[in-house]
C-alpha cells in the first residue's frame, strides 16, 4: 500500500469547514483512499473512501485531485464531537487478506 | 444491527494473570482484526482471522499472545502471564469480506490495566 503524509495538527472553528488534506504521491491506479477517524479513547470509525471521483456522504466530502496524487477530507460545517485524530489510508480495495494500516494521522481540534 | 462488541471494556489483571478479551464480529461479518494502542500512541495491527483460520498474525508478539475465530461464538485474543507492558487498549474490527472488499468497522474496545 501506498505511503501518506499527513500535518501532524489542526485547528478549525466551530461552524467552520474543516480541510484536512493528505499527500500520497506515490498512490497506484488501482489505490482508493480511505480515511478513519478516532475520537478519544474511542474506536476508530469509517469516514469515506473514494478512488478518483469526489464522494459525498453524511459525514464527510472526499475531493481527489485529477492526478491523484493528493485528497482532502471536508467535513462542511465541524462541530466540536468532530474533535479527533483523522487517519488517511490508501490501499487496494481487492487486496485480499492486507488489513489497515494506520499511520499517525491529523489531530483536529474544533474551537468553540 | 449491532456494531462491532467488544467485552469487556475494562479490564484489570494483576501481573502473571492470564487476560481473555473478547469481540463478537457485526452480522454477517466473518473477518475479524484486532488491533493494540498503547498510551499515547497509534492504532498496531496484531493479526486477521477468518472463521476458524488465522489469515495473518504478523503484527502478534511470537509469546504469550494468541487469537482464535471459533466456527460458533465471538473471536478471543488472550495474553498469558501479562506484564505491565501489556496495558493497553485493544480494539477488534470486523468486516463482511477481506478488507479489500469493504470497510471495516470497529468496536469500542477492551481497556487492559495490568497492576
Amino acid at each position: 500500500d501506498a505511503k501518506t503524509t499527513q500535518p501532524p495538527s489542526m485547528d478549525c472553528a466551530e461552524g467552520r469547514a474543516a480541510n484536512l488534506p493528505c499527500n500520497h504521491s506515490t498512490i497506484s491506479g488501482n489505490e482508493y483512499v480511505y480515511w478513519y477517524r478516532q475520537i478519544h479513547s474511542q474506536g476508530p470509525q469509517y469516514i469515506i473512501h473514494g478512488l478518483k471521483n469526489n464522494e459525498t456522504n453524511e459525514m464527510a466530502s472526499l475531493i481527489i485531485t485529477e492526478d491523484r496524487k493528493s485528497s482532502t477530507l471536508i467535513l462542511p460545517h465541524a462541530t466540536l464531537r468532530d474533535t479527533a485524530v483523522y487517519y488517511c489510508i490508501v490501499r487496494v480495495p481487492f487486496s485480499g487478506n492486507t488489513p489497515l494500516v494506520f499511520g499517525k494521522g491529523t489531530r483536529l481540534s474544533v474551537i468553540a | 444491527n449491532a456494531g462491532v462488541m467488544q467485552n469487556p471494556r475494562h479490564l484489570v489483571r494483576r501481573r502473571g494473570q492470564e487476560a481473555r478479551l473478547r469481540c463478537s464480529p457485526m452480522k454477517g461479518h466473518s473477518h475479524v482484526y484486532w488491533y493494540r494502542q498503547l498510551p499515547e500512541e497509534g492504532l498496531k495491527f496484531m493479526v486477521y482471522l477468518q472463521k476458524e483460520n488465522i489469515i495473518d498474525e504478523s503484527g502478534m508478539p511470537k509469546e504469550r499472545f494468541s487469537a482464535e475465530f471459533p466456527k460458533e461464538g465471538p473471536s478471543i485474543l488472550r495474553i498469558q502471564q501479562v506484564v505491565r507492558g501489556d496495558s493497553a487498549a485493544y480494539f477488534c474490527a470486523s468486516s463482511r469480506g477481506g478488507l479489500g472488499n469493504t470497510e471495516a468497522f470497529f468496536g469500542q474496545g477492551t481497556r487492559l490495566t495490568v497492576v
